[in-house]
């Protein structure tokens, strides 16, 4: 069975502060998926990554997947507000359709 | 109508009804997802149609019967459900290619309380 854990569970923050969020595994996931999920409604997709190593960057969020394909970190700088929410990270798996959710990260950055 | 739509968004119901949520994509994919989220546990796969064929059941219970008439409609047929059965339920597409996961869609999900 493959699994996701995710730290911190909770991380209540100032605004303006920067933080990291992690996602590890001991199996290897054919890609990574960030995801964000606001109360009462279901995940938005905000990044896929898909090659070890790779690093990308939204705006004032930076993705990075472990070069053995097994963890993720997802980082944002000068959190703000509207970050605030739960972030899944979710791994593909080979082959299949299916994908392994993430024990979630539940961020709340303080005005 | 773009994305994922579910109907009803919030769902209250005694044991013994009998309800189907309803799930229709608009991105002309071609598999479908029903996962059950609940507090404090990760999100969990209940079925998989691909292609509009089931590919997947996680071992779920019976009282959960899901049909998928075509490849935009997805239901979750509900009949005697038990409160631990209350959570949320999502509703995901995406387009597989070669056999491989890609990014998954969601819809806004049921918040389903059986009483």
């Amino acid at each position: 069975t493959q699994l996701l854990e995710q730290s911190p569970q909770f991380l209540s923050i100032q605004e303006g502060e920067n933080l990291t969020v992690y996602c590890n595994s001991s199996s290897v996931f054919s890609s990574l998926q960030w995801y964000r999920q606001e109360p009462g409604e279901g995940p938005v997709l905000l990044v896929t990554v898909v090659t070890g190593g790779e690093v990308k960057k939204l705006k004032r969020l930076t993705f990075q997947f472990g070069d053995a394909r097994k963890d993720s970190s997802l980082h944002i700088t000068a959190a703000q507000p509207g970050d605030t929410g739960l972030y899944l990270c979710a791994g593909g798996d080979f082959g299949n359709e299916k994908l392994t959710f993430g024990t979630g990260t539940r961020l709340t950055i303080i005005p | 109508e773009t994305g994922v739509t579910q109907t009803p968004r919030h769902l209250v119901m005694g044991m013994t009804n009998k309800k189907s949520l309803k799930c229709e994509q608009h991105l002309g994919h071609n598999a479908m997802y029903w996962y059950k989220q609940s507090a404090k546990k990760p999100l969990e796969l209940m079925f998989v149609y691909s292609l509009e064929e089931r590919v997947e059941n996680n071992s779920v219970p019976s009282r959960f019967s899901p049909e998928c008439p075509n490849s935009s409609h997805l239901f979750l047929h509900l009949h005697t459900l038990q409160p631990e059965d209350s959570a949320l339920y999502l509703c995901a597409s995406s387009q597989l290619t070669s056999g491989n996961s890609d990014t998954q869609y969601f819809g806004p999900g049921t918040r389903l309380t059986v009483l």
